[in-house]
Parts: C-alpha cells; sequence; structure tokens
C-alpha cells in the first residue's frame, strides 16, 4: 500500500539551531501539505503546494520557516532558527488534486516530533 | 468564530454504547466533511468522508451532515476499547481567492470507550 514518508520521525534540537524535514507523498499526489500540530491541538496549515506552487502558505511564519517542492513530488520543511515554541508535531499529507469526491481526503505521514531545548 | 468547532471532551462511554461525536463549521460554502481519527502518538487517518446531507454508513460509524445548520456528527455504534483516541472533523471549502481548496481541522474530541 502506498504511503507518504516522512523523515525524521524524530528531532531533538537547540534553540537557534536549524531543522530541516522531508517528505515525499503517495506517487500521483499533486497537492502536498504541511501542518503543525500542537499536542491537544489539531493540525494547522502551514503551507500546501499544488505540484511545485505554493498556493497556502498565509500561516507559515516566513521570518524563520521555508517550505519548497522543487520538482513536484518530494518537499522540503526548513525551520532556522528554531525556537521553543516550535515543539511539535509536523505532519506531511498528500491528496489527489481538485474539487471533486476523493480529493479532500488526505494521506498523512507518521509525522516529525520536534523539540526543541 | 472558529471555522470549525468540537468539543474537546473527553468524552467517556462504555463498551458496547453509542459514541456521539459533534462539528460546527462557520463556512457554508463548505464543500466535503471528514471525520479522522488519531491515536496517541501516530499521526490522522481518515475514517469517514461525507459530501451530501444526510447520513452516511460504514460499518460501525455514521457521519451525518446539516448544511443548513452548519453540523456534521459522526455516531459510533458498539463501542469499543479500540475505538478510544481522538477524532478530528475536517472541512473543505475553496480558499479566500477561489482557486484553489483547503482543508480545516477542529481541534478533535478525545473519545474513552472503557471496558
Amino acid at each position: 500500500e502506498a504511503e507518504v514518508a516522512q523523515s525524521p520521525r524524530y528531532k531533538i534540537t537547540e534553540k537557534s539551531q536549524a531543522v530541516a524535514f522531508w517528505c515525499d507523498p503517495i506517487s500521483g499526489h499533486a497537492t502536498l501539505y504541511w501542518y503543525r500540530q500542537i499536542l491537544g491541538q489539531g493540525p494547522e496549515l502551514l503551507v500546501q503546494f499544488q505540484d511545485e506552487s505554493v498556493v497556502d502558505d498565509s500561516q507559515l511564519p516566513k521570518d524563520r520557516f521555508s517550505a519548497e517542492r522543487l520538482k513536484g513530488v518530494d518537499s522540503t520543511l526548513k525551520i532556522q532558527p528554531a525556537e521553543l515554541g516550535d515543539s511539535a508535531m509536523y505532519l506531511c499529507a498528500s491528496s489527489r488534486f481538485g474539487g471533486g469526491e476523493g480529493t479532500g481526503e488526505l494521506f498523512f505521514g507518521e509525522g516529525s516530533r520536534l523539540t526543541v531545548l | 468564530q472558529k471555522e470549525v468547532e468540537q468539543n474537546s471532551g473527553p468524552l467517556s462511554v462504555p463498551e458496547g454504547a453509542i459514541a456521539s461525536l459533534n462539528c460546527t463549521y462557520s463556512d457554508r460554502g463548505s464543500q466535503s466533511f471528514f471525520w479522522y481519527r488519531q491515536y496517541s502518538g501516530k499521526s490522522p487517518e481518515l475514517i469517514m468522508s461525507i459530501y451530501s446531507n444526510g447520513d452516511k454508513e460504514d460499518g460501525r460509524f455514521t457521519a451525518q451532515l446539516n448544511k443548513a445548520s452548519q453540523y456534521v456528527s459522526l455516531l459510533i455504534r458498539d463501542s469499543q476499547p479500540s475505538d478510544s483516541a481522538t477524532y478530528l472533523c475536517a472541512v473543505k471549502r475553496r480558499n479566500s481567492g477561489g482557486s484553489n481548496y483547503k482543508l480545516t481541522f477542529g481541534k478533535g474530541t478525545l473519545l474513552t470507550v472503557n471496558p
């Protein structure tokens, strides 16, 4: 069964350091999402890609966060510098494109849990 | 008003009972509605989707949608301890520019099924 791959699963870093997360979506899924989930909260969308283009990054803290999906396949989310409040689970998800039935069904990777000390 | 609202719980039910989870949304233009289950420390997994008013049943799960009331619910019949998890309601609608779709999640309801 096709899966969304993410790495690393766990990352512990000190504040002010740089962190990077990687995601490989399900083959054929044009839409890729990065969500942040703080313990006890629902996932919050950070950035959404359609192929290689960003279609929504309104909630991405652009002073420290960046995301890219250069060839429209895998993606990297970077944080520099990391702050204590960035401790969370970073979830990558993918879906088929469009507005029809079935295209809003997201498939999530296992997530990358970040702890900032 | 939050885009998607859920009672955070916890909701506690005995094994074999019906668990009822509720969700309201603010955007009348919302098109599609989803329920995700998330076990502690794991990522969300889709369990139900519903697109039109009424009920949709899948095994022990029934999703109900009332667009006039902007209300979505999930019923779990014959609840099992393995159903203990956080249930996330998600709503899909067009973004502010109208060129794309976005999926917004509620905070989730923690369900505990007691043996």
